[in-house]
């Protein structure tokens, strides 16, 4: 079955950078694109990027675009989002998602990983 | 950028009753090559991740109940539980995937009246 395990959660002071992964298994990760969705405490959910299956297309939010990068590294099943420039509104969970075969959009999703940003 | 927005953000249904909500985009997500609506709804409990409830407007995902339905086209959209279960208490959203940069709604909060 498809799993999505996030990594890399953390503290982090304002205007730092961290680096989130995502490994994947049970599916062909390589045919498939990869989002990035967050959650910030208590409120809803922010889709914030998307990587096409082979790496040659990215989009991205307004509200992280230029401080946020998606990459894949499909040798290893592994989905990372670069945060550069982190801010205190950028706390949130941060999923990894994928879409699933028919439905068009996001199907599978991970647990989660928390970035907390604080000085 | 597509906004998404439902309404109403809270709703208190009693059990066994019908529990509806309303998700409007900002710009229309039917692609008129395929005729489809670019348009899902997401189950989210808490501590949980969400989960895919409703795709191309109406279709039920593999597992989902049938009181689940969704219907709607263009711009206007709706979820419709039809018989409302203890199970349900959660938040939904709709999402749009017409655009490369998805976009959901702001949430409705369901609670049992």
């Amino acid at each position: 079955q498809v799993q999505l395990v996030e990594s890399g959660g953390g503290v982090v002071q304002p205007g730092r950078s961290l680096r989130l992964s995502c490994a994947a298994s049970g599916f062909t990760f390589s045919s498939y694109a990869m989002h990035w969705v967050r959650q910030a405490p208590g409120k809803g959910l922010e889709w914030v990027a998307v990587i096409s299956y082979n790496g040659s297309h990215t989009y991205y939010a307004n509200s992280v675009k230029g401080r946020f990068t998606i990459s894949r590294d499909n040798s290893k099943n592994t989905l990372y989002l670069q945060l550069s420039s982190l801010r205190g509104e950028d706390t949130a969970v941060y999923y990894c998602a994928s879409k699933g075969d028919g439905s068009g959009t996001i199907r599978y999703w991970g647990q989660g990983t928390l970035v907390t940003v604080s000085s | 950028d597509i906004v998404m927005t439902q309404s109403p953000d809270s709703l208190a249904v009693s059990l066994g009753e019908r529990a509806t909500i309303n998700c409007k985009s900002s710009q229309s997500v039917l692609y008129s090559s395929n005729n489809k609506n670019y348009l899902a709804w997401y189950q989210q409990k808490p501590g949980q991740p969400p989960k895919l409830l409703i795709y191309w407007a109406s279709t039920r995902e593999s597992g989902v109940p049938d009181r689940f339905s969704g219907s709607g086209s263009g711009t206007d959209f709706t979820l419709t539980i039809s018989s409302l279960q203890a199970e349900d208490v959660a938040v939904y959203y709709c999402q749009q995937y017409y655009s490369p940069q998805y976009s959901f709604g702001q949430g409705t909060k369901l609670e049992i009246k």
